[in-house]
């Protein structure tokens, strides 16, 4: 039982350069999110799922695209990476509404340069 | 809108030493709240929760109550170690948001012999 697995762990890229974010879940959650953890700014919401088939917009959703095609994986897609980008980004998941905690990856640190 | 405040760090401690780390919240509707923990490199873990007014949530010896009267999450520890050593974050889940957490940007503890 893996829980919340993402991939790649580490990621350096050039400015325009693009590349996708995997996050997997053995725990059928049926929502799952995507943050960013900058210094200072604790974790800020970027994309959010709540089922096969379905995204929703968070607190910064611009620069950034999802799919959620598979209950098990969430992706989070950059299209032309840019230095502001540079973040450590971690993927969540819940069971569903209520009173449940969520669940989190191991993260991913990107490099924007 | 729904918010968390939490206690600017960082906070360093002796070992054995009480820790209270305060958290404060706003909130449209009736939240769920929890106290999660990042060590380094890793991500965040639950530490405890409490899903209704005066709920105590306690874990590892760390306990939070749920005061609706001041809107307040406090943790607390009465004699912490150099193992509790961590980033601390205070959420607010909300099931009428989509089921969106909202995160306080987090409180650096260092524990030292």
């Amino acid at each position: 039982n893996a829980g919340v697995t993402q991939t790649p762990k580490f990621r350096v890229l050039k400015t325009g350069q693009s590349m996708t974010l995997l996050c997997a879940q053995d725990m059928n959650h049926e929502y799952m999110y995507w943050y960013r953890q900058d210094p200072g700014m604790g974790l800020r919401l970027i994309h959010y799922s709540v089922g096969e088939g379905t995204t929703a917009k968070g607190e910064v959703p611009d620069g950034y695209n999802v799919s959620r095609l598979k209950k098990q994986n969430f992706l989070l897609g950059l299209e032309s990476a840019a230095p502001s980008q540079t973040s450590v980004y971690f993927c969540a998941t819940q069971l569903t509404v209520g009173s449940y905690e969520q669940y989190f990856g191991p993260g991913t640190r990107l490099t924007v340069t | 809108g729904n918010s968390v405040t939490q206690m600017e760090g960082p906070v360093t401690l002796s070992e054995e030493a009480f820790l209270t780390i305060n958290c404060t919240y706003t909130a449209t509707g009736y939240p769920s709240l929890f106290w999660y923990v990042q060590y380094p490199g890793e991500g965040l873990q639950l530490l405890l929760k409490a899903t209704k007014a005066d709920d105590k949530g306690s874990n590892k010896g760390f306990e939070a109550t749920y005061r609706k009267e001041t809107t307040s999450f406090h943790l607390e520890k009465g004699s912490v170690q150099v193992s509790d050593s961590a980033v601390y974050f205070c959420a607010l889940g909300e099931s009428n948001t989509g089921n969106q957490f909202y995160f306080g940007t987090g409180t650096s503890l260092t524990v030292i012999p």
